[in-house]
């Protein structure tokens, strides 16, 4: 188990407003990363991050921003909730123990935009 | 850009038969993960392959990588019931754990 916490769990919101999705983790890894999953089109990277204050861009990061302020929280913002953006969204971690480690994800969140 | 292709995207098995899902990327890379989903649940890490030729396997699940061919395959060796799940393929090119993934393969397991 790797301490990953995602919050909420389920959300629905109306197009054009602010959203923020919460990945938390308790054991102190610098490596996290939010995914989208759609059908279709498997996950897909939306922002990924190294370390506090130190994130990066991934595939679809377009209409997303990410902030990473303390080592535990990876916090992913919608500034403008689009239909679109009606997914479900996975935080994952890298634990980065050995060259053989794989990504761990959270349970998800189900963000549905009307 | 990186393309991994999964195939076939669904696959009814019928139990006790073999069958096989094909993971195809567009550039050269030597890491090569697959996850298991069930519906609602979380990803869940099945295979960790990272070199050409390896092989890895668990249960009726086997798992092998030909980098030269960007080919991975996951073999069902006399499917069960509770093998019905979506699995996912994915490729790290960098080396960082950005990974790309396929669209996934739901597979359903009947009598």
């Amino acid at each position: 188990d790797a301490g990953i916490t995602q919050s909420p769990r389920h959300k629905v919101t109306e197009t054009g407003t602010p959203v923020t999705l919460r990945c938390h983790q308790t054991e102190n890894h610098r490596y996290m990363y939010w995914y989208r999953q759609d059908p279709g089109h498997g996950l897909r990277l939306i922002h990924y991050s190294y370390g506090v204050k130190d994130t990066d861009k991934g595939e679809v990061s377009d209409g997303y921003s990410v902030s990473r302020s303390k080592t535990e929280d990876f916090l992913l913002t919608l500034e403008s909730a689009t239909s679109s953006q009606t997914s479900v969204y996975f935080c994952a971690i890298s634990l980065r123990k050995d060259r053989g480690d794989t990504l761990h994800f959270g349970n998800g969140t189900r963000l549905t935009v009307t | 850009e990186l393309k991994v292709e999964q195939n076939p995207l669904f696959l009814s098995m019928q139990e006790g038969k073999n069958y096989t899902i094909y993971c195809n990327y567009s550039t050269t890379s030597d890491r090569l993960y697959w996850y298991r989903q069930d519906p609602g649940k979380s990803l869940e890490s099945l295979f960790v392959l990272l070199s050409n030729g390896a092989v890895k396997q668990e249960g009726r699940l086997m798992a092998s990588l030909d980098t030269k061919a960007r080919l991975s395959t996951l073999h069902i060796t006399a499917a069960v019931h509770d093998l019905s799940a979506t699995y996912f393929c994915a490729v790290d090119m960098s080396g960082d754990y950005k990974l790309s993934f396929g669209a996934g393969t739901t597979v359903t397991v009947r009598a």
